[in-house]
């Protein structure tokens, strides 16, 4: 799935700060961050439709998503913890309708050193 | 309260036979209803989706699922599986109006044998 673009696909860090990036090609209006810890189905951090974030999970402070337009999503970690070691993948779809369907990018993996 | 379960953790069957992953719900409204099959460090793709009409819907690649009100189940069928269908199936409950509030199963593993 080359639509959803996602960087960088592998990150190891000490308790640096960095950012994730996302950017979707097909023109939809909601973007999401999902977090995947092993073994378990994804849960979500943030959702933004039309640039305004609507859902904010409970996710610790040292996240900070960003949407500077419609199609790119960024996210900003600082003094990452071990328990963040995940894979964190950016979604997409055309509006937040219950029964819209997700499109997701590979994700990036992040391990914490 | 809204939840899904999907009871097996992992499934392995042989290349060239049939698959049944099991998916039960409990929601009070009307669901819509999906699966979603994540292949190895990649995201997940939707299989299917269902939310009225014919019980039985068909998705991609062969599969096809059916909806038991009664049941509050949903389970995912394929009639002969190939070694690429290896791969963790989520079965997801939507909330209607409430925006994009997906509760996901805990997903199953299927591992196909040659």
């Amino acid at each position: 799935n080359t639509k959803i673009t996602q960087s960088p696909r592998y990150l190891i860090l000490g308790r640096a700060n960095k950012s994730l990036e996302c950017e979707q090609h097909l023109g939809h209006n909601a973007m999401y961050w999902y977090k995947q810890s092993a073994e378990k189905p994804p849960e979500l951090m943030f959702l933004y439709n039309l640039k305004q974030l609507i859902r904010n999970e409970t996710v610790p402070s040292r996240f900070i998503p960003e949407c500077p337009d419609s199609s790119k999503l960024l996210l900003h970690i600082s003094a990452v913890d071990p328990e963040d070691s995940a894979v964190y993948f950016c979604a997409s779809s055309q509006s937040t309708i219950s029964n819209e369907r997700l499109f997701f990018g590979h994700g990036t993996k992040l391990s914490v050193l | 309260a809204q939840s899904v379960t999907q009871p097996d953790a992992r499934v392995t069957v042989s290349e060239g036979a049939s698959l049944q992953l099991r998916c039960k719900y409990s929601y009070s409204g009307t669901p819509y209803l999906f699966w979603y099959v994540q292949y190895p460090r990649q995201g997940l793709q939707l299989l299917l989706k269902y939310y009225s009409g014919d019980p039985v819907v068909q998705g991609v690649n062969g599969f096809e699922a059916e909806f038991s009100k009664s049941n509050s189940s949903f389970h995912l069928r394929k009639a002969s599986v190939h070694w690429s269908d290896s791969a963790v199936y989520f079965c997801v409950l939507s909330r209607m109006g409430y925006a994009q509030g997906l509760t996901f199963g805990l997903g199953t593993r299927v591992s196909v044998f040659p």
